[in-house]
């Protein structure tokens, strides 16, 4: 199976910031890389997929970059709200493999 | 509007067996292949199994593989999870969720989840 490995674990940030998580995957996977927001007690919520291309109705601080093995998520200007846990997951192959997921924490 | 609805979760002991469903609306089912994704407390997301629209290609986790068995019912708009030797590390939250099915595929919807304890 790929594995998918996200850094850093955690982080600390205030209110507009850049903030920028990577994902790594043990294998190319073309741009078959999404990334999901999860908020406490919610289901995960699509953010990025392909890589790069936005989900309908995600703002336009989001964006996402990278093919192969590595990928970033970048937040332009951190707002309260995004807050959360971040997980990127790959689709190249049919088991579905997602990161150890980032905590973005305020500081 | 889509909908996911996921059921059948509780608390189980170790080794018995439980059928997790998941009832869609809103949309055509049998467009689509559809996956569930458990994620056990405090900890990440982790994919367990998928199933085509026709039920013609499934694929499931190692960590599943030969106790879990998917399902559906595309005349109920219905998924299924039959888990089977149940143990203490399949406690998780257990979502249905829709693959887009198209391009880069990911997923779209989610399920509210439904929780599945195994303990003695």
């Amino acid at each position: 199976d790929i594995q998918m490995t996200q850094s850093p674990s955690s982080l600390s940030a205030s209110v507009g910031d850049r903030v920028t998580i990577t994902c790594r995957a043990s294998q190319s996977i073309a741009s078959y890389l999404n990334w999901y927001q999860q908020k406490p007690g919610k289901a995960p919520n699509l953010l990025i997929y392909g890589a790069s291309s936005l989900q309908s109705g995600v703002p336009s601080r989001f964006s996402g970059s990278g093919s192969g093995t590595v990928f970033t998520l970048t937040i332009s200007s951190l707002q309260p709200e995004d807050f959360a846990t971040y997980y990127c997951q790959q689709s190249y192959r049919t088991r579905w493999t997602f990161g150890q997921g980032t905590k973005v924490e305020i500081k | 509007e889509v909908q996911l609805v996921d059921s059948g979760g509780g608390l189980v002991q170790p080794g018995r067996s439980l059928r997790l469903s998941c009832v869609a609306s809103g949309f055509t089912f049998d467009d689509y292949a559809m996956h569930w994704v458990r994620q056990a407390p405090g900890k990440g997301l982790e994919w367990v199994s998928s199933i085509s629209w026709n039920s013609g290609t499934i694929d499931y986790a190692d960590s599943v593989k030969a106790r879990f068995t998917i399902s559906r019912d595309n005349a109920k708009s219905s998924l299924f999870l039959q888990m089977n030797g149940l143990r203490t590390e399949d406690t998780a939250l257990y979502y249905c969720v829709r693959d887009n099915g198209q391009g880069i595929r990911h997923i779209d919807y989610w399920g509210q989840g439904t929780l599945v304890t195994v303990s003695s």
